[in-house]
């Protein structure tokens, strides 16, 4: 129940193209839902988050869809650029309210954006 | 500093030794979370501590993982007796006190077991 399942494990998407990365979770008590973006030898840094009372959260090429009665979530990268090239990660919590963050996160995408 | 610190950010030990990783989080953050990270995997949580509270312990693998934190600042994870799957890069990261406070990284420690 505490599992968040991530696909697809890898990626190639030409420069200019859509990559989509999707998530699944099973826990109805998950209520805040991030993107984590990592570098080669670095951490991972949020990237964009939505909570469960909408349906869609777009900031620049950055897209996330959710749909609460699936259970699902998704990123979409518009025109995507090398730069975007990276593994990401989703990540699910709950607690609403409370002082911590505790975060259970996918699997990761790698991505690689073919120039 | 400007951003979580951890240290050091490789160690290599052999089986069987016992191993320190430090953290040093943002000043001013409360919650504190340590995660590792196999090889091609994803973020396995360990150890989270927030303020005075008791930590919530529940993604410690075993008895020979433990973690300590003085106060609101610097943290230590230290694991007892390695073995080669512990081998990973360990992740700390903190946060302001809130339940959707953004996770700022440290750049990990890669625990390498011969």
């Amino acid at each position: 129940q505490q599992q968040v399942k991530q696909s697809p494990q890898s990626l190639i998407v030409q420069k200019g193209g859509i990559s989509i990365i999707n998530c699944a979770y099973e826990n109805t008590a998950f209520d805040y839902f991030p993107w984590y973006q990592q570098f080669p030898g670095k951490g991972p840094a949020l990237l964009i988050a939505i909570r469960p009372d909408v349906s869609e959260k777009k900031e620049g090429r950055f897209t996330i869809s959710f749909n609460k009665s699936a259970k699902q979530f998704s990123l979409h990268i518009m025109d995507s650029q090398p730069g975007d090239s990276a593994t990401y990660f989703c990540a699910a919590s709950m607690g609403y309210g409370g002082a911590t963050n505790k975060l259970i996160f996918g699997t990761g995408t790698l991505l690689a954006v073919q120039p | 500093g400007a951003g979580v610190s951890q240290s050091p950010s490789n160690k290599v030990t052999e089986k069987g030794k016992d191993v320190e990783l430090r953290c040093d989080p943002i000043s001013g953050h409360t919650a504190l979370y340590w995660y590792r990270q196999r090889l091609g995997q994803g973020l396995e949580f360990l150890i989270y501590f927030q303020g005075n509270s008791a930590p919530d312990k529940s993604g410690l693998p075993s008895d020979r993982f433990s973690a300590e934190r003085t106060g609101e600042s610097v943290s230590t994870l230290t694991i007892q007796r390695t073995q080669q799957e512990d081998s990973a890069v360990y992740l700390c990261a903190s946060s302001r006190g809130t339940s959707t406070g953004e996770l700022f990284f440290g750049e990990g420690s890669r625990l390498t077991v011969l």
